[in-house]
């Protein structure tokens, strides 16, 4: 079975500065997408960013962008010039390429706290 | 466009109550979802349907129903509630087959509350 991991309950960046978040996914897929999903305390899931399987290119999204390496299975969101906006708590998800359910599987989640 | 819509946004329950999450999409959405998020911890899926008249258990289905009569709704039954099922609840919807690049897109959620 598919498994999402995030090793980071918590982090904090001061405001301005850059943070990284870490994701590991175990799967024998070769065909799967990933996702970064943002959860402010309004506890909204708003959808940062995704990264196709296929894709060698990381994704990037303005400010967000990941370290995708299919290889040791890990999907970093990188997050700069960090503003207070961007307090929340973040998820990695995973779901099968060749799915035809489109579930997702989600990690734990990081709390990322951001310092004025 | 509302996107995905929940009701109750909050809700207090006493054991062995039951009650209905509503939910409805007006994206004509094939694929639904419900999860549901405990305090500080990923979401976990409860069900999911892939069209109208079609639904199957996700990771956590025990104690809760669901059924699916029309594209739009696609609502929540808990029978008999227990203090095990308070939570937050998320419904999600995703367009079918072929998207699967396509996120999800979520309710707001609804915070249940078991005494």
């Amino acid at each position: 079975a598919q498994t999402v991991t995030q090793s980071q309950p918590e982090m904090s960046v001061q405001e301005a500065e850059t943070v990284t978040l870490s994701c590991t996914y175990d799967t024998s897929e070769s065909d799967y997408y990933l996702f970064w999903y943002k959860q402010p305390p309004s506890r909204q899931m708003i959808l940062v960013i995704r990264q196709e399987a296929y894709k060698q290119q990381n994704a990037t999204e303005n400010r967000f962008s990941v370290n995708f390496q299919k290889a040791a299975k890990s999907f970093s969101l990188k997050i700069s010039d960090s503003q207070l906006g961007d307090a929340a708590m973040y998820f990695c998800a995973y779901t099968r390429g060749s799915s035809n359910t489109g579930k997702l599987i989600f990690g734990q989640g990081t709390t990322l706290q951001v310092k004025p | 466009n509302a996107g995905v819509t929940q009701t109750p946004k909050f809700r207090i329950l006493k054991i062995g109550q039951s009650m209905t999450l509503q939910c409805t999409q007006d994206m004509n959405h094939n694929y639904m979802y419900w999860y549901r998020q405990d305090p500080g911890m990923g979401l976990k899926l409860i069900y999911y349907s892939v069209g109208a008249g079609i639904t199957d258990k996700g990771e956590v289905p025990n104690g809760y129903n669901v059924s699916r009569s029309t594209t739009e709704d696609f609502p929540l039954r808990l029978e008999l509630a227990a203090p095990s099922q308070t939570s937050v609840y998320f419904c999600a919807s995703r367009p079918g087959l072929g998207n699967s690049n396509q996120p999800q897109h979520f309710g707001d959620g609804t915070r249940l509350s078991i005494l």
